[in-house]
């Protein structure tokens, strides 16, 4: 069975400071699709970055990125300058084929 | 990125009555959609994958019956909360998946429900 885990329910950073949020996920799949949305208090899920599994680059977003470890099943999200905007919840989320399986959020606070 | 709307925002009903939540992709042509439930601090439970033009795939412990989902068209997919009561209280969130894209879910603005 598929799944996806996050092992931080919240996060703090300081303004303009640079934050890494860690998300694991468990399948036995080769072909498939990572992404991270970004749920601010409007409550619409947003989506901040995507990864597809068979590229090994990093994907990069302006101030975020990831860091892909496809052997260690390991997909982090880093956001650089943090901006008092980037507070929400973050959420990971593992697609393969047309199932998705979402993480259980980070709420990520920023410190003006 | 593809748009997809979803009504109404926020309603508020009595127990007993059904209440009908919509969800339109805007600018794309959305063979599936996916209705999640979201509790307060907590991820998003796919409840149901709308099929356009057939019957809906519930999720194992949702009930039919009470949560009825139809896919008329290839951009709108409606979930009708039946004989609602306070315990269906929640947030509904709908998505939908733009073909032929890199894969990545488009969602909707979400919808609370509250039923007094």
């Amino acid at each position: 069975a598929q799944t996806v885990t996050q092992s931080q329910p919240e996060m703090s950073v300081q303004e303009a400071e640079t934050v890494t949020l860690s998300c694991t996920y468990d399948t036995s799949e080769s072909d498939y699709y990572l992404f991270w949305y970004k749920q601010p208090p409007s409550r619409q899920m947003i989506l901040v970055i995507r990864q597809e599994a068979y590229k090994q680059q990093n994907a990069t977003e302006n101030r975020f990125s990831v860091n892909f470890q496809k052997a260690a099943k390991s997909f982090s999200l880093k956001i650089s300058d943090s901006q008092l905007g980037d507070a929400a919840m973050y959420f990971c989320a593992y697609r393969t084929g047309n199932q998705f399986y979402f993480g259980t959020g980070t709420s990520l606070t920023v410190i003006p | 990125g593809a748009v997809v709307s979803q009504h109404p925002s926020w309603v508020i009903c009595k127990s007993g009555t059904s209440v009908k939540i919509e969800c339109r992709s805007l600018d794309f042509q959305a063979t599936t959609m996916f209705w999640y439930r979201q509790f307060p601090k907590q991820s998003l439970m796919l409840m149901a994958t709308s099929n356009e033009g057939s019957k809906a795939t519930y999720e194992q412990g949702v009930e039919k019956d009470k949560f009825l989902i139809n896919h008329a068209s290839l951009t709108l997919s409606t979930l009708t909360v039946t004989s609602a009561h306070p315990e269906d209280s929640s947030f509904y969130i709908c998505s939908a998946r733009q073909p032929l894209s890199l894969g990545e879910l488009f969602f909707g603005e979400g919808s609370r429900l509250t039923v007094l």
